[in-house]
């Protein structure tokens, strides 16, 4: 089944210590979106690939670093993680970037930081 | 600033009654929205949408209806399921100028038997 993959679905990190999570699609899709959700709040984008081509939300913290190496992966790298910022961390595909197209998300990375 | 809004955090509807989900929004370039539904440990999934030129758009037992002049749109499920408990995310786009999904909080919606 075509699908979107988070790897691992649950993260522990030290503050202050770099963490990566991984994303890849089997969708073929032209986008991939990194949100973060904290609790009891709405999925928040961080930022987006088209293709090879980042867009990077206004408000995203500098922590906040993204690659997309090939069309099946992208990565979200936090350089230096926060208390602020445990939380979910979801990957999203769509076909293509305008508002008509579906969203497809994967299950998610918890991420702890202690 | 909120763009999208659910103001309420939980539902609790008896199994075979209809379910009400409500939403809100702000901002008047908004002319698509979308409801998706999430079951614990999965991602959100697409549940029904709705352009800015319609006012319902009905699918099986899901019904979303759209009132523009309120910028207020609603989810109603009917016959609800316990198979419907899941948190429900509305969600608010731009079709043009490839804009992005703006979401609201979520709703849990637990369905008793």
């Amino acid at each position: 089944d075509a699908m979107v993959i988070q790897n691992p679905r649950y993260q522990v990190t030290q503050f202050g210590k770099p963490v990566t999570l991984s994303c890849s699609q089997t969708l073929n899709h032209n986008v991939m979106y990194w949100y973060q959700q904290k609790s009891s709040q709405a999925p928040k984008l961080l930022f987006h690939y088209y293709d090879k081509d980042f867009n990077n939300e206004a408000d995203t913290p500098d922590n906040f670093q993204s690659r997309r190496p090939n069309t099946s992966f992208c990565f979200l790298d936090i350089r230096s993680p926060g208390l602020g910022d445990a939380a979910m961390y979801l990957c999203a595909t769509s076909k293509e970037l305008a508002g008509l197209n579906e969203q497809f998300f994967g299950p998610g990375t918890r991420l702890t930081v202690l | 600033d909120q763009q999208v809004k659910q103001n309420s955090p939980s539902l609790s509807v008896q199994e075979g009654r209809i379910s009400i989900l409500n939403c809100d929004y702000t901002n008047s370039m908004f002319d698509y929205f979308l409801w998706y539904k999430k079951y614990p440990a999965e991602g959100p999934t697409f549940l029904i949408s709705i352009s800015s030129i319609k006012d319902k758009n009905e699918d099986g037992r899901f019904t979303v209806f759209l009132n523009k002049s309120a910028k207020h749109l609603s989810l109603h499920i009917v016959p609800s399921q316990p198979g419907d408990s899941a948190v429900y995310f509305c969600a608010a786009s731009a079709m043009e100028g490839a804009q992005k999904l703006v979401f609201g909080q979520g709703t849990r919606l637990t369905i008793n038997p």
